[in-house]
């Protein structure tokens, strides 16, 4: 069964950082794009960032281009997010996902890590 | 970027309905658009993909229709367990976008 574990998430004031991490499992890792999608508390989904299986090709949505940055370690199949210059409005809970744009949706998901930006 | 409108933003309705969401994007995407389901407190879970086909496992009482600009998500009839806010999301093209999400409610 695939399986996707996000860890690093908590409490940090604004302009801090933080770096968020998905373990994989039950699937050939580096076979595939992986995304973040944040989801802010009550509010909807919004995806964050993409990655190619190998790590060549980045994507990022316009609000954390610049802040974030996404990487994987195919030989850990993990997953990272690292966050800068973190705002409060940053503030989401983040979900690692299976797919991007190859595949072209995203079919696993996990339970997802908190973030808060707060003083 | 593409925005992605859902219609409406909740409902309500019985055990046994007939539903349906509309969504629809600013530009065309052809069939590059996906639903996904969450329920409180849970991740999303992915229905369909490329419009109309349905993931593996997923309830042949969900069915999705649509291209270009309109699309349409149908629950034939709706059980208990199908109480939660769906989301549609085109792939077309950068940046990945959601709709607003619509809530369906028991009545």
């Amino acid at each position: 069964d695939v399986q996707l574990l996000e860890s690093g998430g908590g409490l940090v004031q604004p302009g801090g950082s933080l770096r968020l991490s998905c373990a994989a499992s039950g699937f050939t890792f580096s076979s595939y794009d992986m995304s973040w999608v944040r989801q802010a508390p009550g509010k909807g989904l919004e995806w964050v960032s993409a990655i190619s299986g190998s790590g060549g090709s980045t994507y990022y949505a316009d609000s954390v281009k610049g802040r974030f940055t996404i990487s994987r370690d195919n030989s850990k199949n993990t997953l990272y997010l690292q966050m800068n210059s973190l705002r409060a409005e940053d503030t989401a809970l983040y979900y690692c996902a299976k797919g991007g744009y190859a595949p072209l949706y995203f079919d696993y998901w996990g339970q997802g890590t908190l973030v808060t930006v707060s003083s | 970027d593409i925005q992605m409108t859902q219609s409406p933003s909740s409902l309500s309705a019985s055990v046994g309905d007939r539903i349906t969401i509309s969504c629809r994007a600013s530009q065309s995407i052809s069939s590059y658009l996906n639903w996904y389901q969450q329920k409180p407190g849970k991740a999303p879970k992915f229905l369909i993909y490329a419009a109309s086909s349905l993931q593996s496992g997923v309830p042949s009482r969900f069915s999705g229709s649509g291209s270009g600009t309109d699309f349409t998500l149908t629950i034939s009839s709706l059980q208990p367990e199908d109480f939660a806010t769906y989301y549609c999301q085109q792939s077309y093209s950068a940046p990945l976008t959601f709709g607003g999400g619509t809530k369906v409610e028991i009545k």
